[in-house]
């Protein structure tokens, strides 16, 4: 079972900043958040991931929230080609097959 | 760099008839991992390998399904005798090490008839 929550679907308009929560209140000390997304037909691509500090690379900014329950993961100018299904994962590092993906959230950049 | 690389990238075959499916690591990387994910469904572990240890098969839904890895880097995946069900897209991932973030490959897409 996803030890994950996260809303089916969302919308948001191209330039604008696309704000996905994620709900993992049984997240455990040594659990990492990772976020992976999946375009339609490919394979799922990594975007970020960490264990409590906000994190920011050249996709997207990751903000947990001090208690760890819940994250929201930040593309800060959504563009067409960010429309995908995007994952959030809690697991440990050296967890290879404890990879389980929820259903996501399906996000939808609009011109 | 390149990416994970899998081949081919789809796969019709018979119900009764073997399948191989490969997948080509990014270079360097010591870990590599067969998933399944069937239509709109999440991951399913099927097995991963960690340098020279022993692979860890414990997601293999029967003894169809096989893998090996040889040299260390290219790995392939052999279902003997497949059926309609195991109609999915097989994925491969990769990572530096087993606590290293892993990368995908496109996947192949397989459908039994």
């Amino acid at each position: 079972d996803a030890k994950t929550t996260q809303p089916p679907s969302m919308d948001c308009a191209e330039g604008r900043a696309a704000n996905l929560p994620c709900n993992h209140s049984t997240i455990s000390g040594n659990e990492y958040v990772y976020w992976y997304r999946q375009i339609h037909s490919q394979g799922p691509q990594y975007i970020i991931h960490g264990l409590k500090n906000n994190e920011t690379n050249e996709m997207a900014s990751l903000i947990i929230t001090e208690d760890r329950k819940s994250s929201t993961l930040i593309l800060p100018h959504a563009t067409l080609r960010d429309t995908a299904v995007y994952y959030c994962i809690v697991r440990m590092l050296w967890d290879g097959q404890n990879f389980v993906f929820g259903p996501g959230t399906r996000l939808s950049v609009l011109p | 760099g390149a990416g994970v690389s899998q081949s081919p990238s789809n796969k019709v075959t018979e119900k009764g008839k073997d399948v191989e499916l490969r997948c080509d690591p990014i270079s360097g990387h010591t870990a590599l991992y067969w998933y399944r994910q069937s239509l709109g469904q999440g991951l399913e572990f099927l097995i991963y390998f960690q340098g020279n240890s022993a692979p860890d098969k414990s997601g293999l839904p029967s003894d169809r399904f096989s893998a090996e890895r040889t040299g260390g880097s290219v790995s392939t995946l052999t279902i003997q005798r497949t059926q309609q069900e195991d109609s999915a897209v097989y994925l491969c991932a990769s990572s530096l090490g087993i606590r290293e973030t892993q990368y995908f490959g496109p996947g192949t897409r397989l459908l039994v008839l």
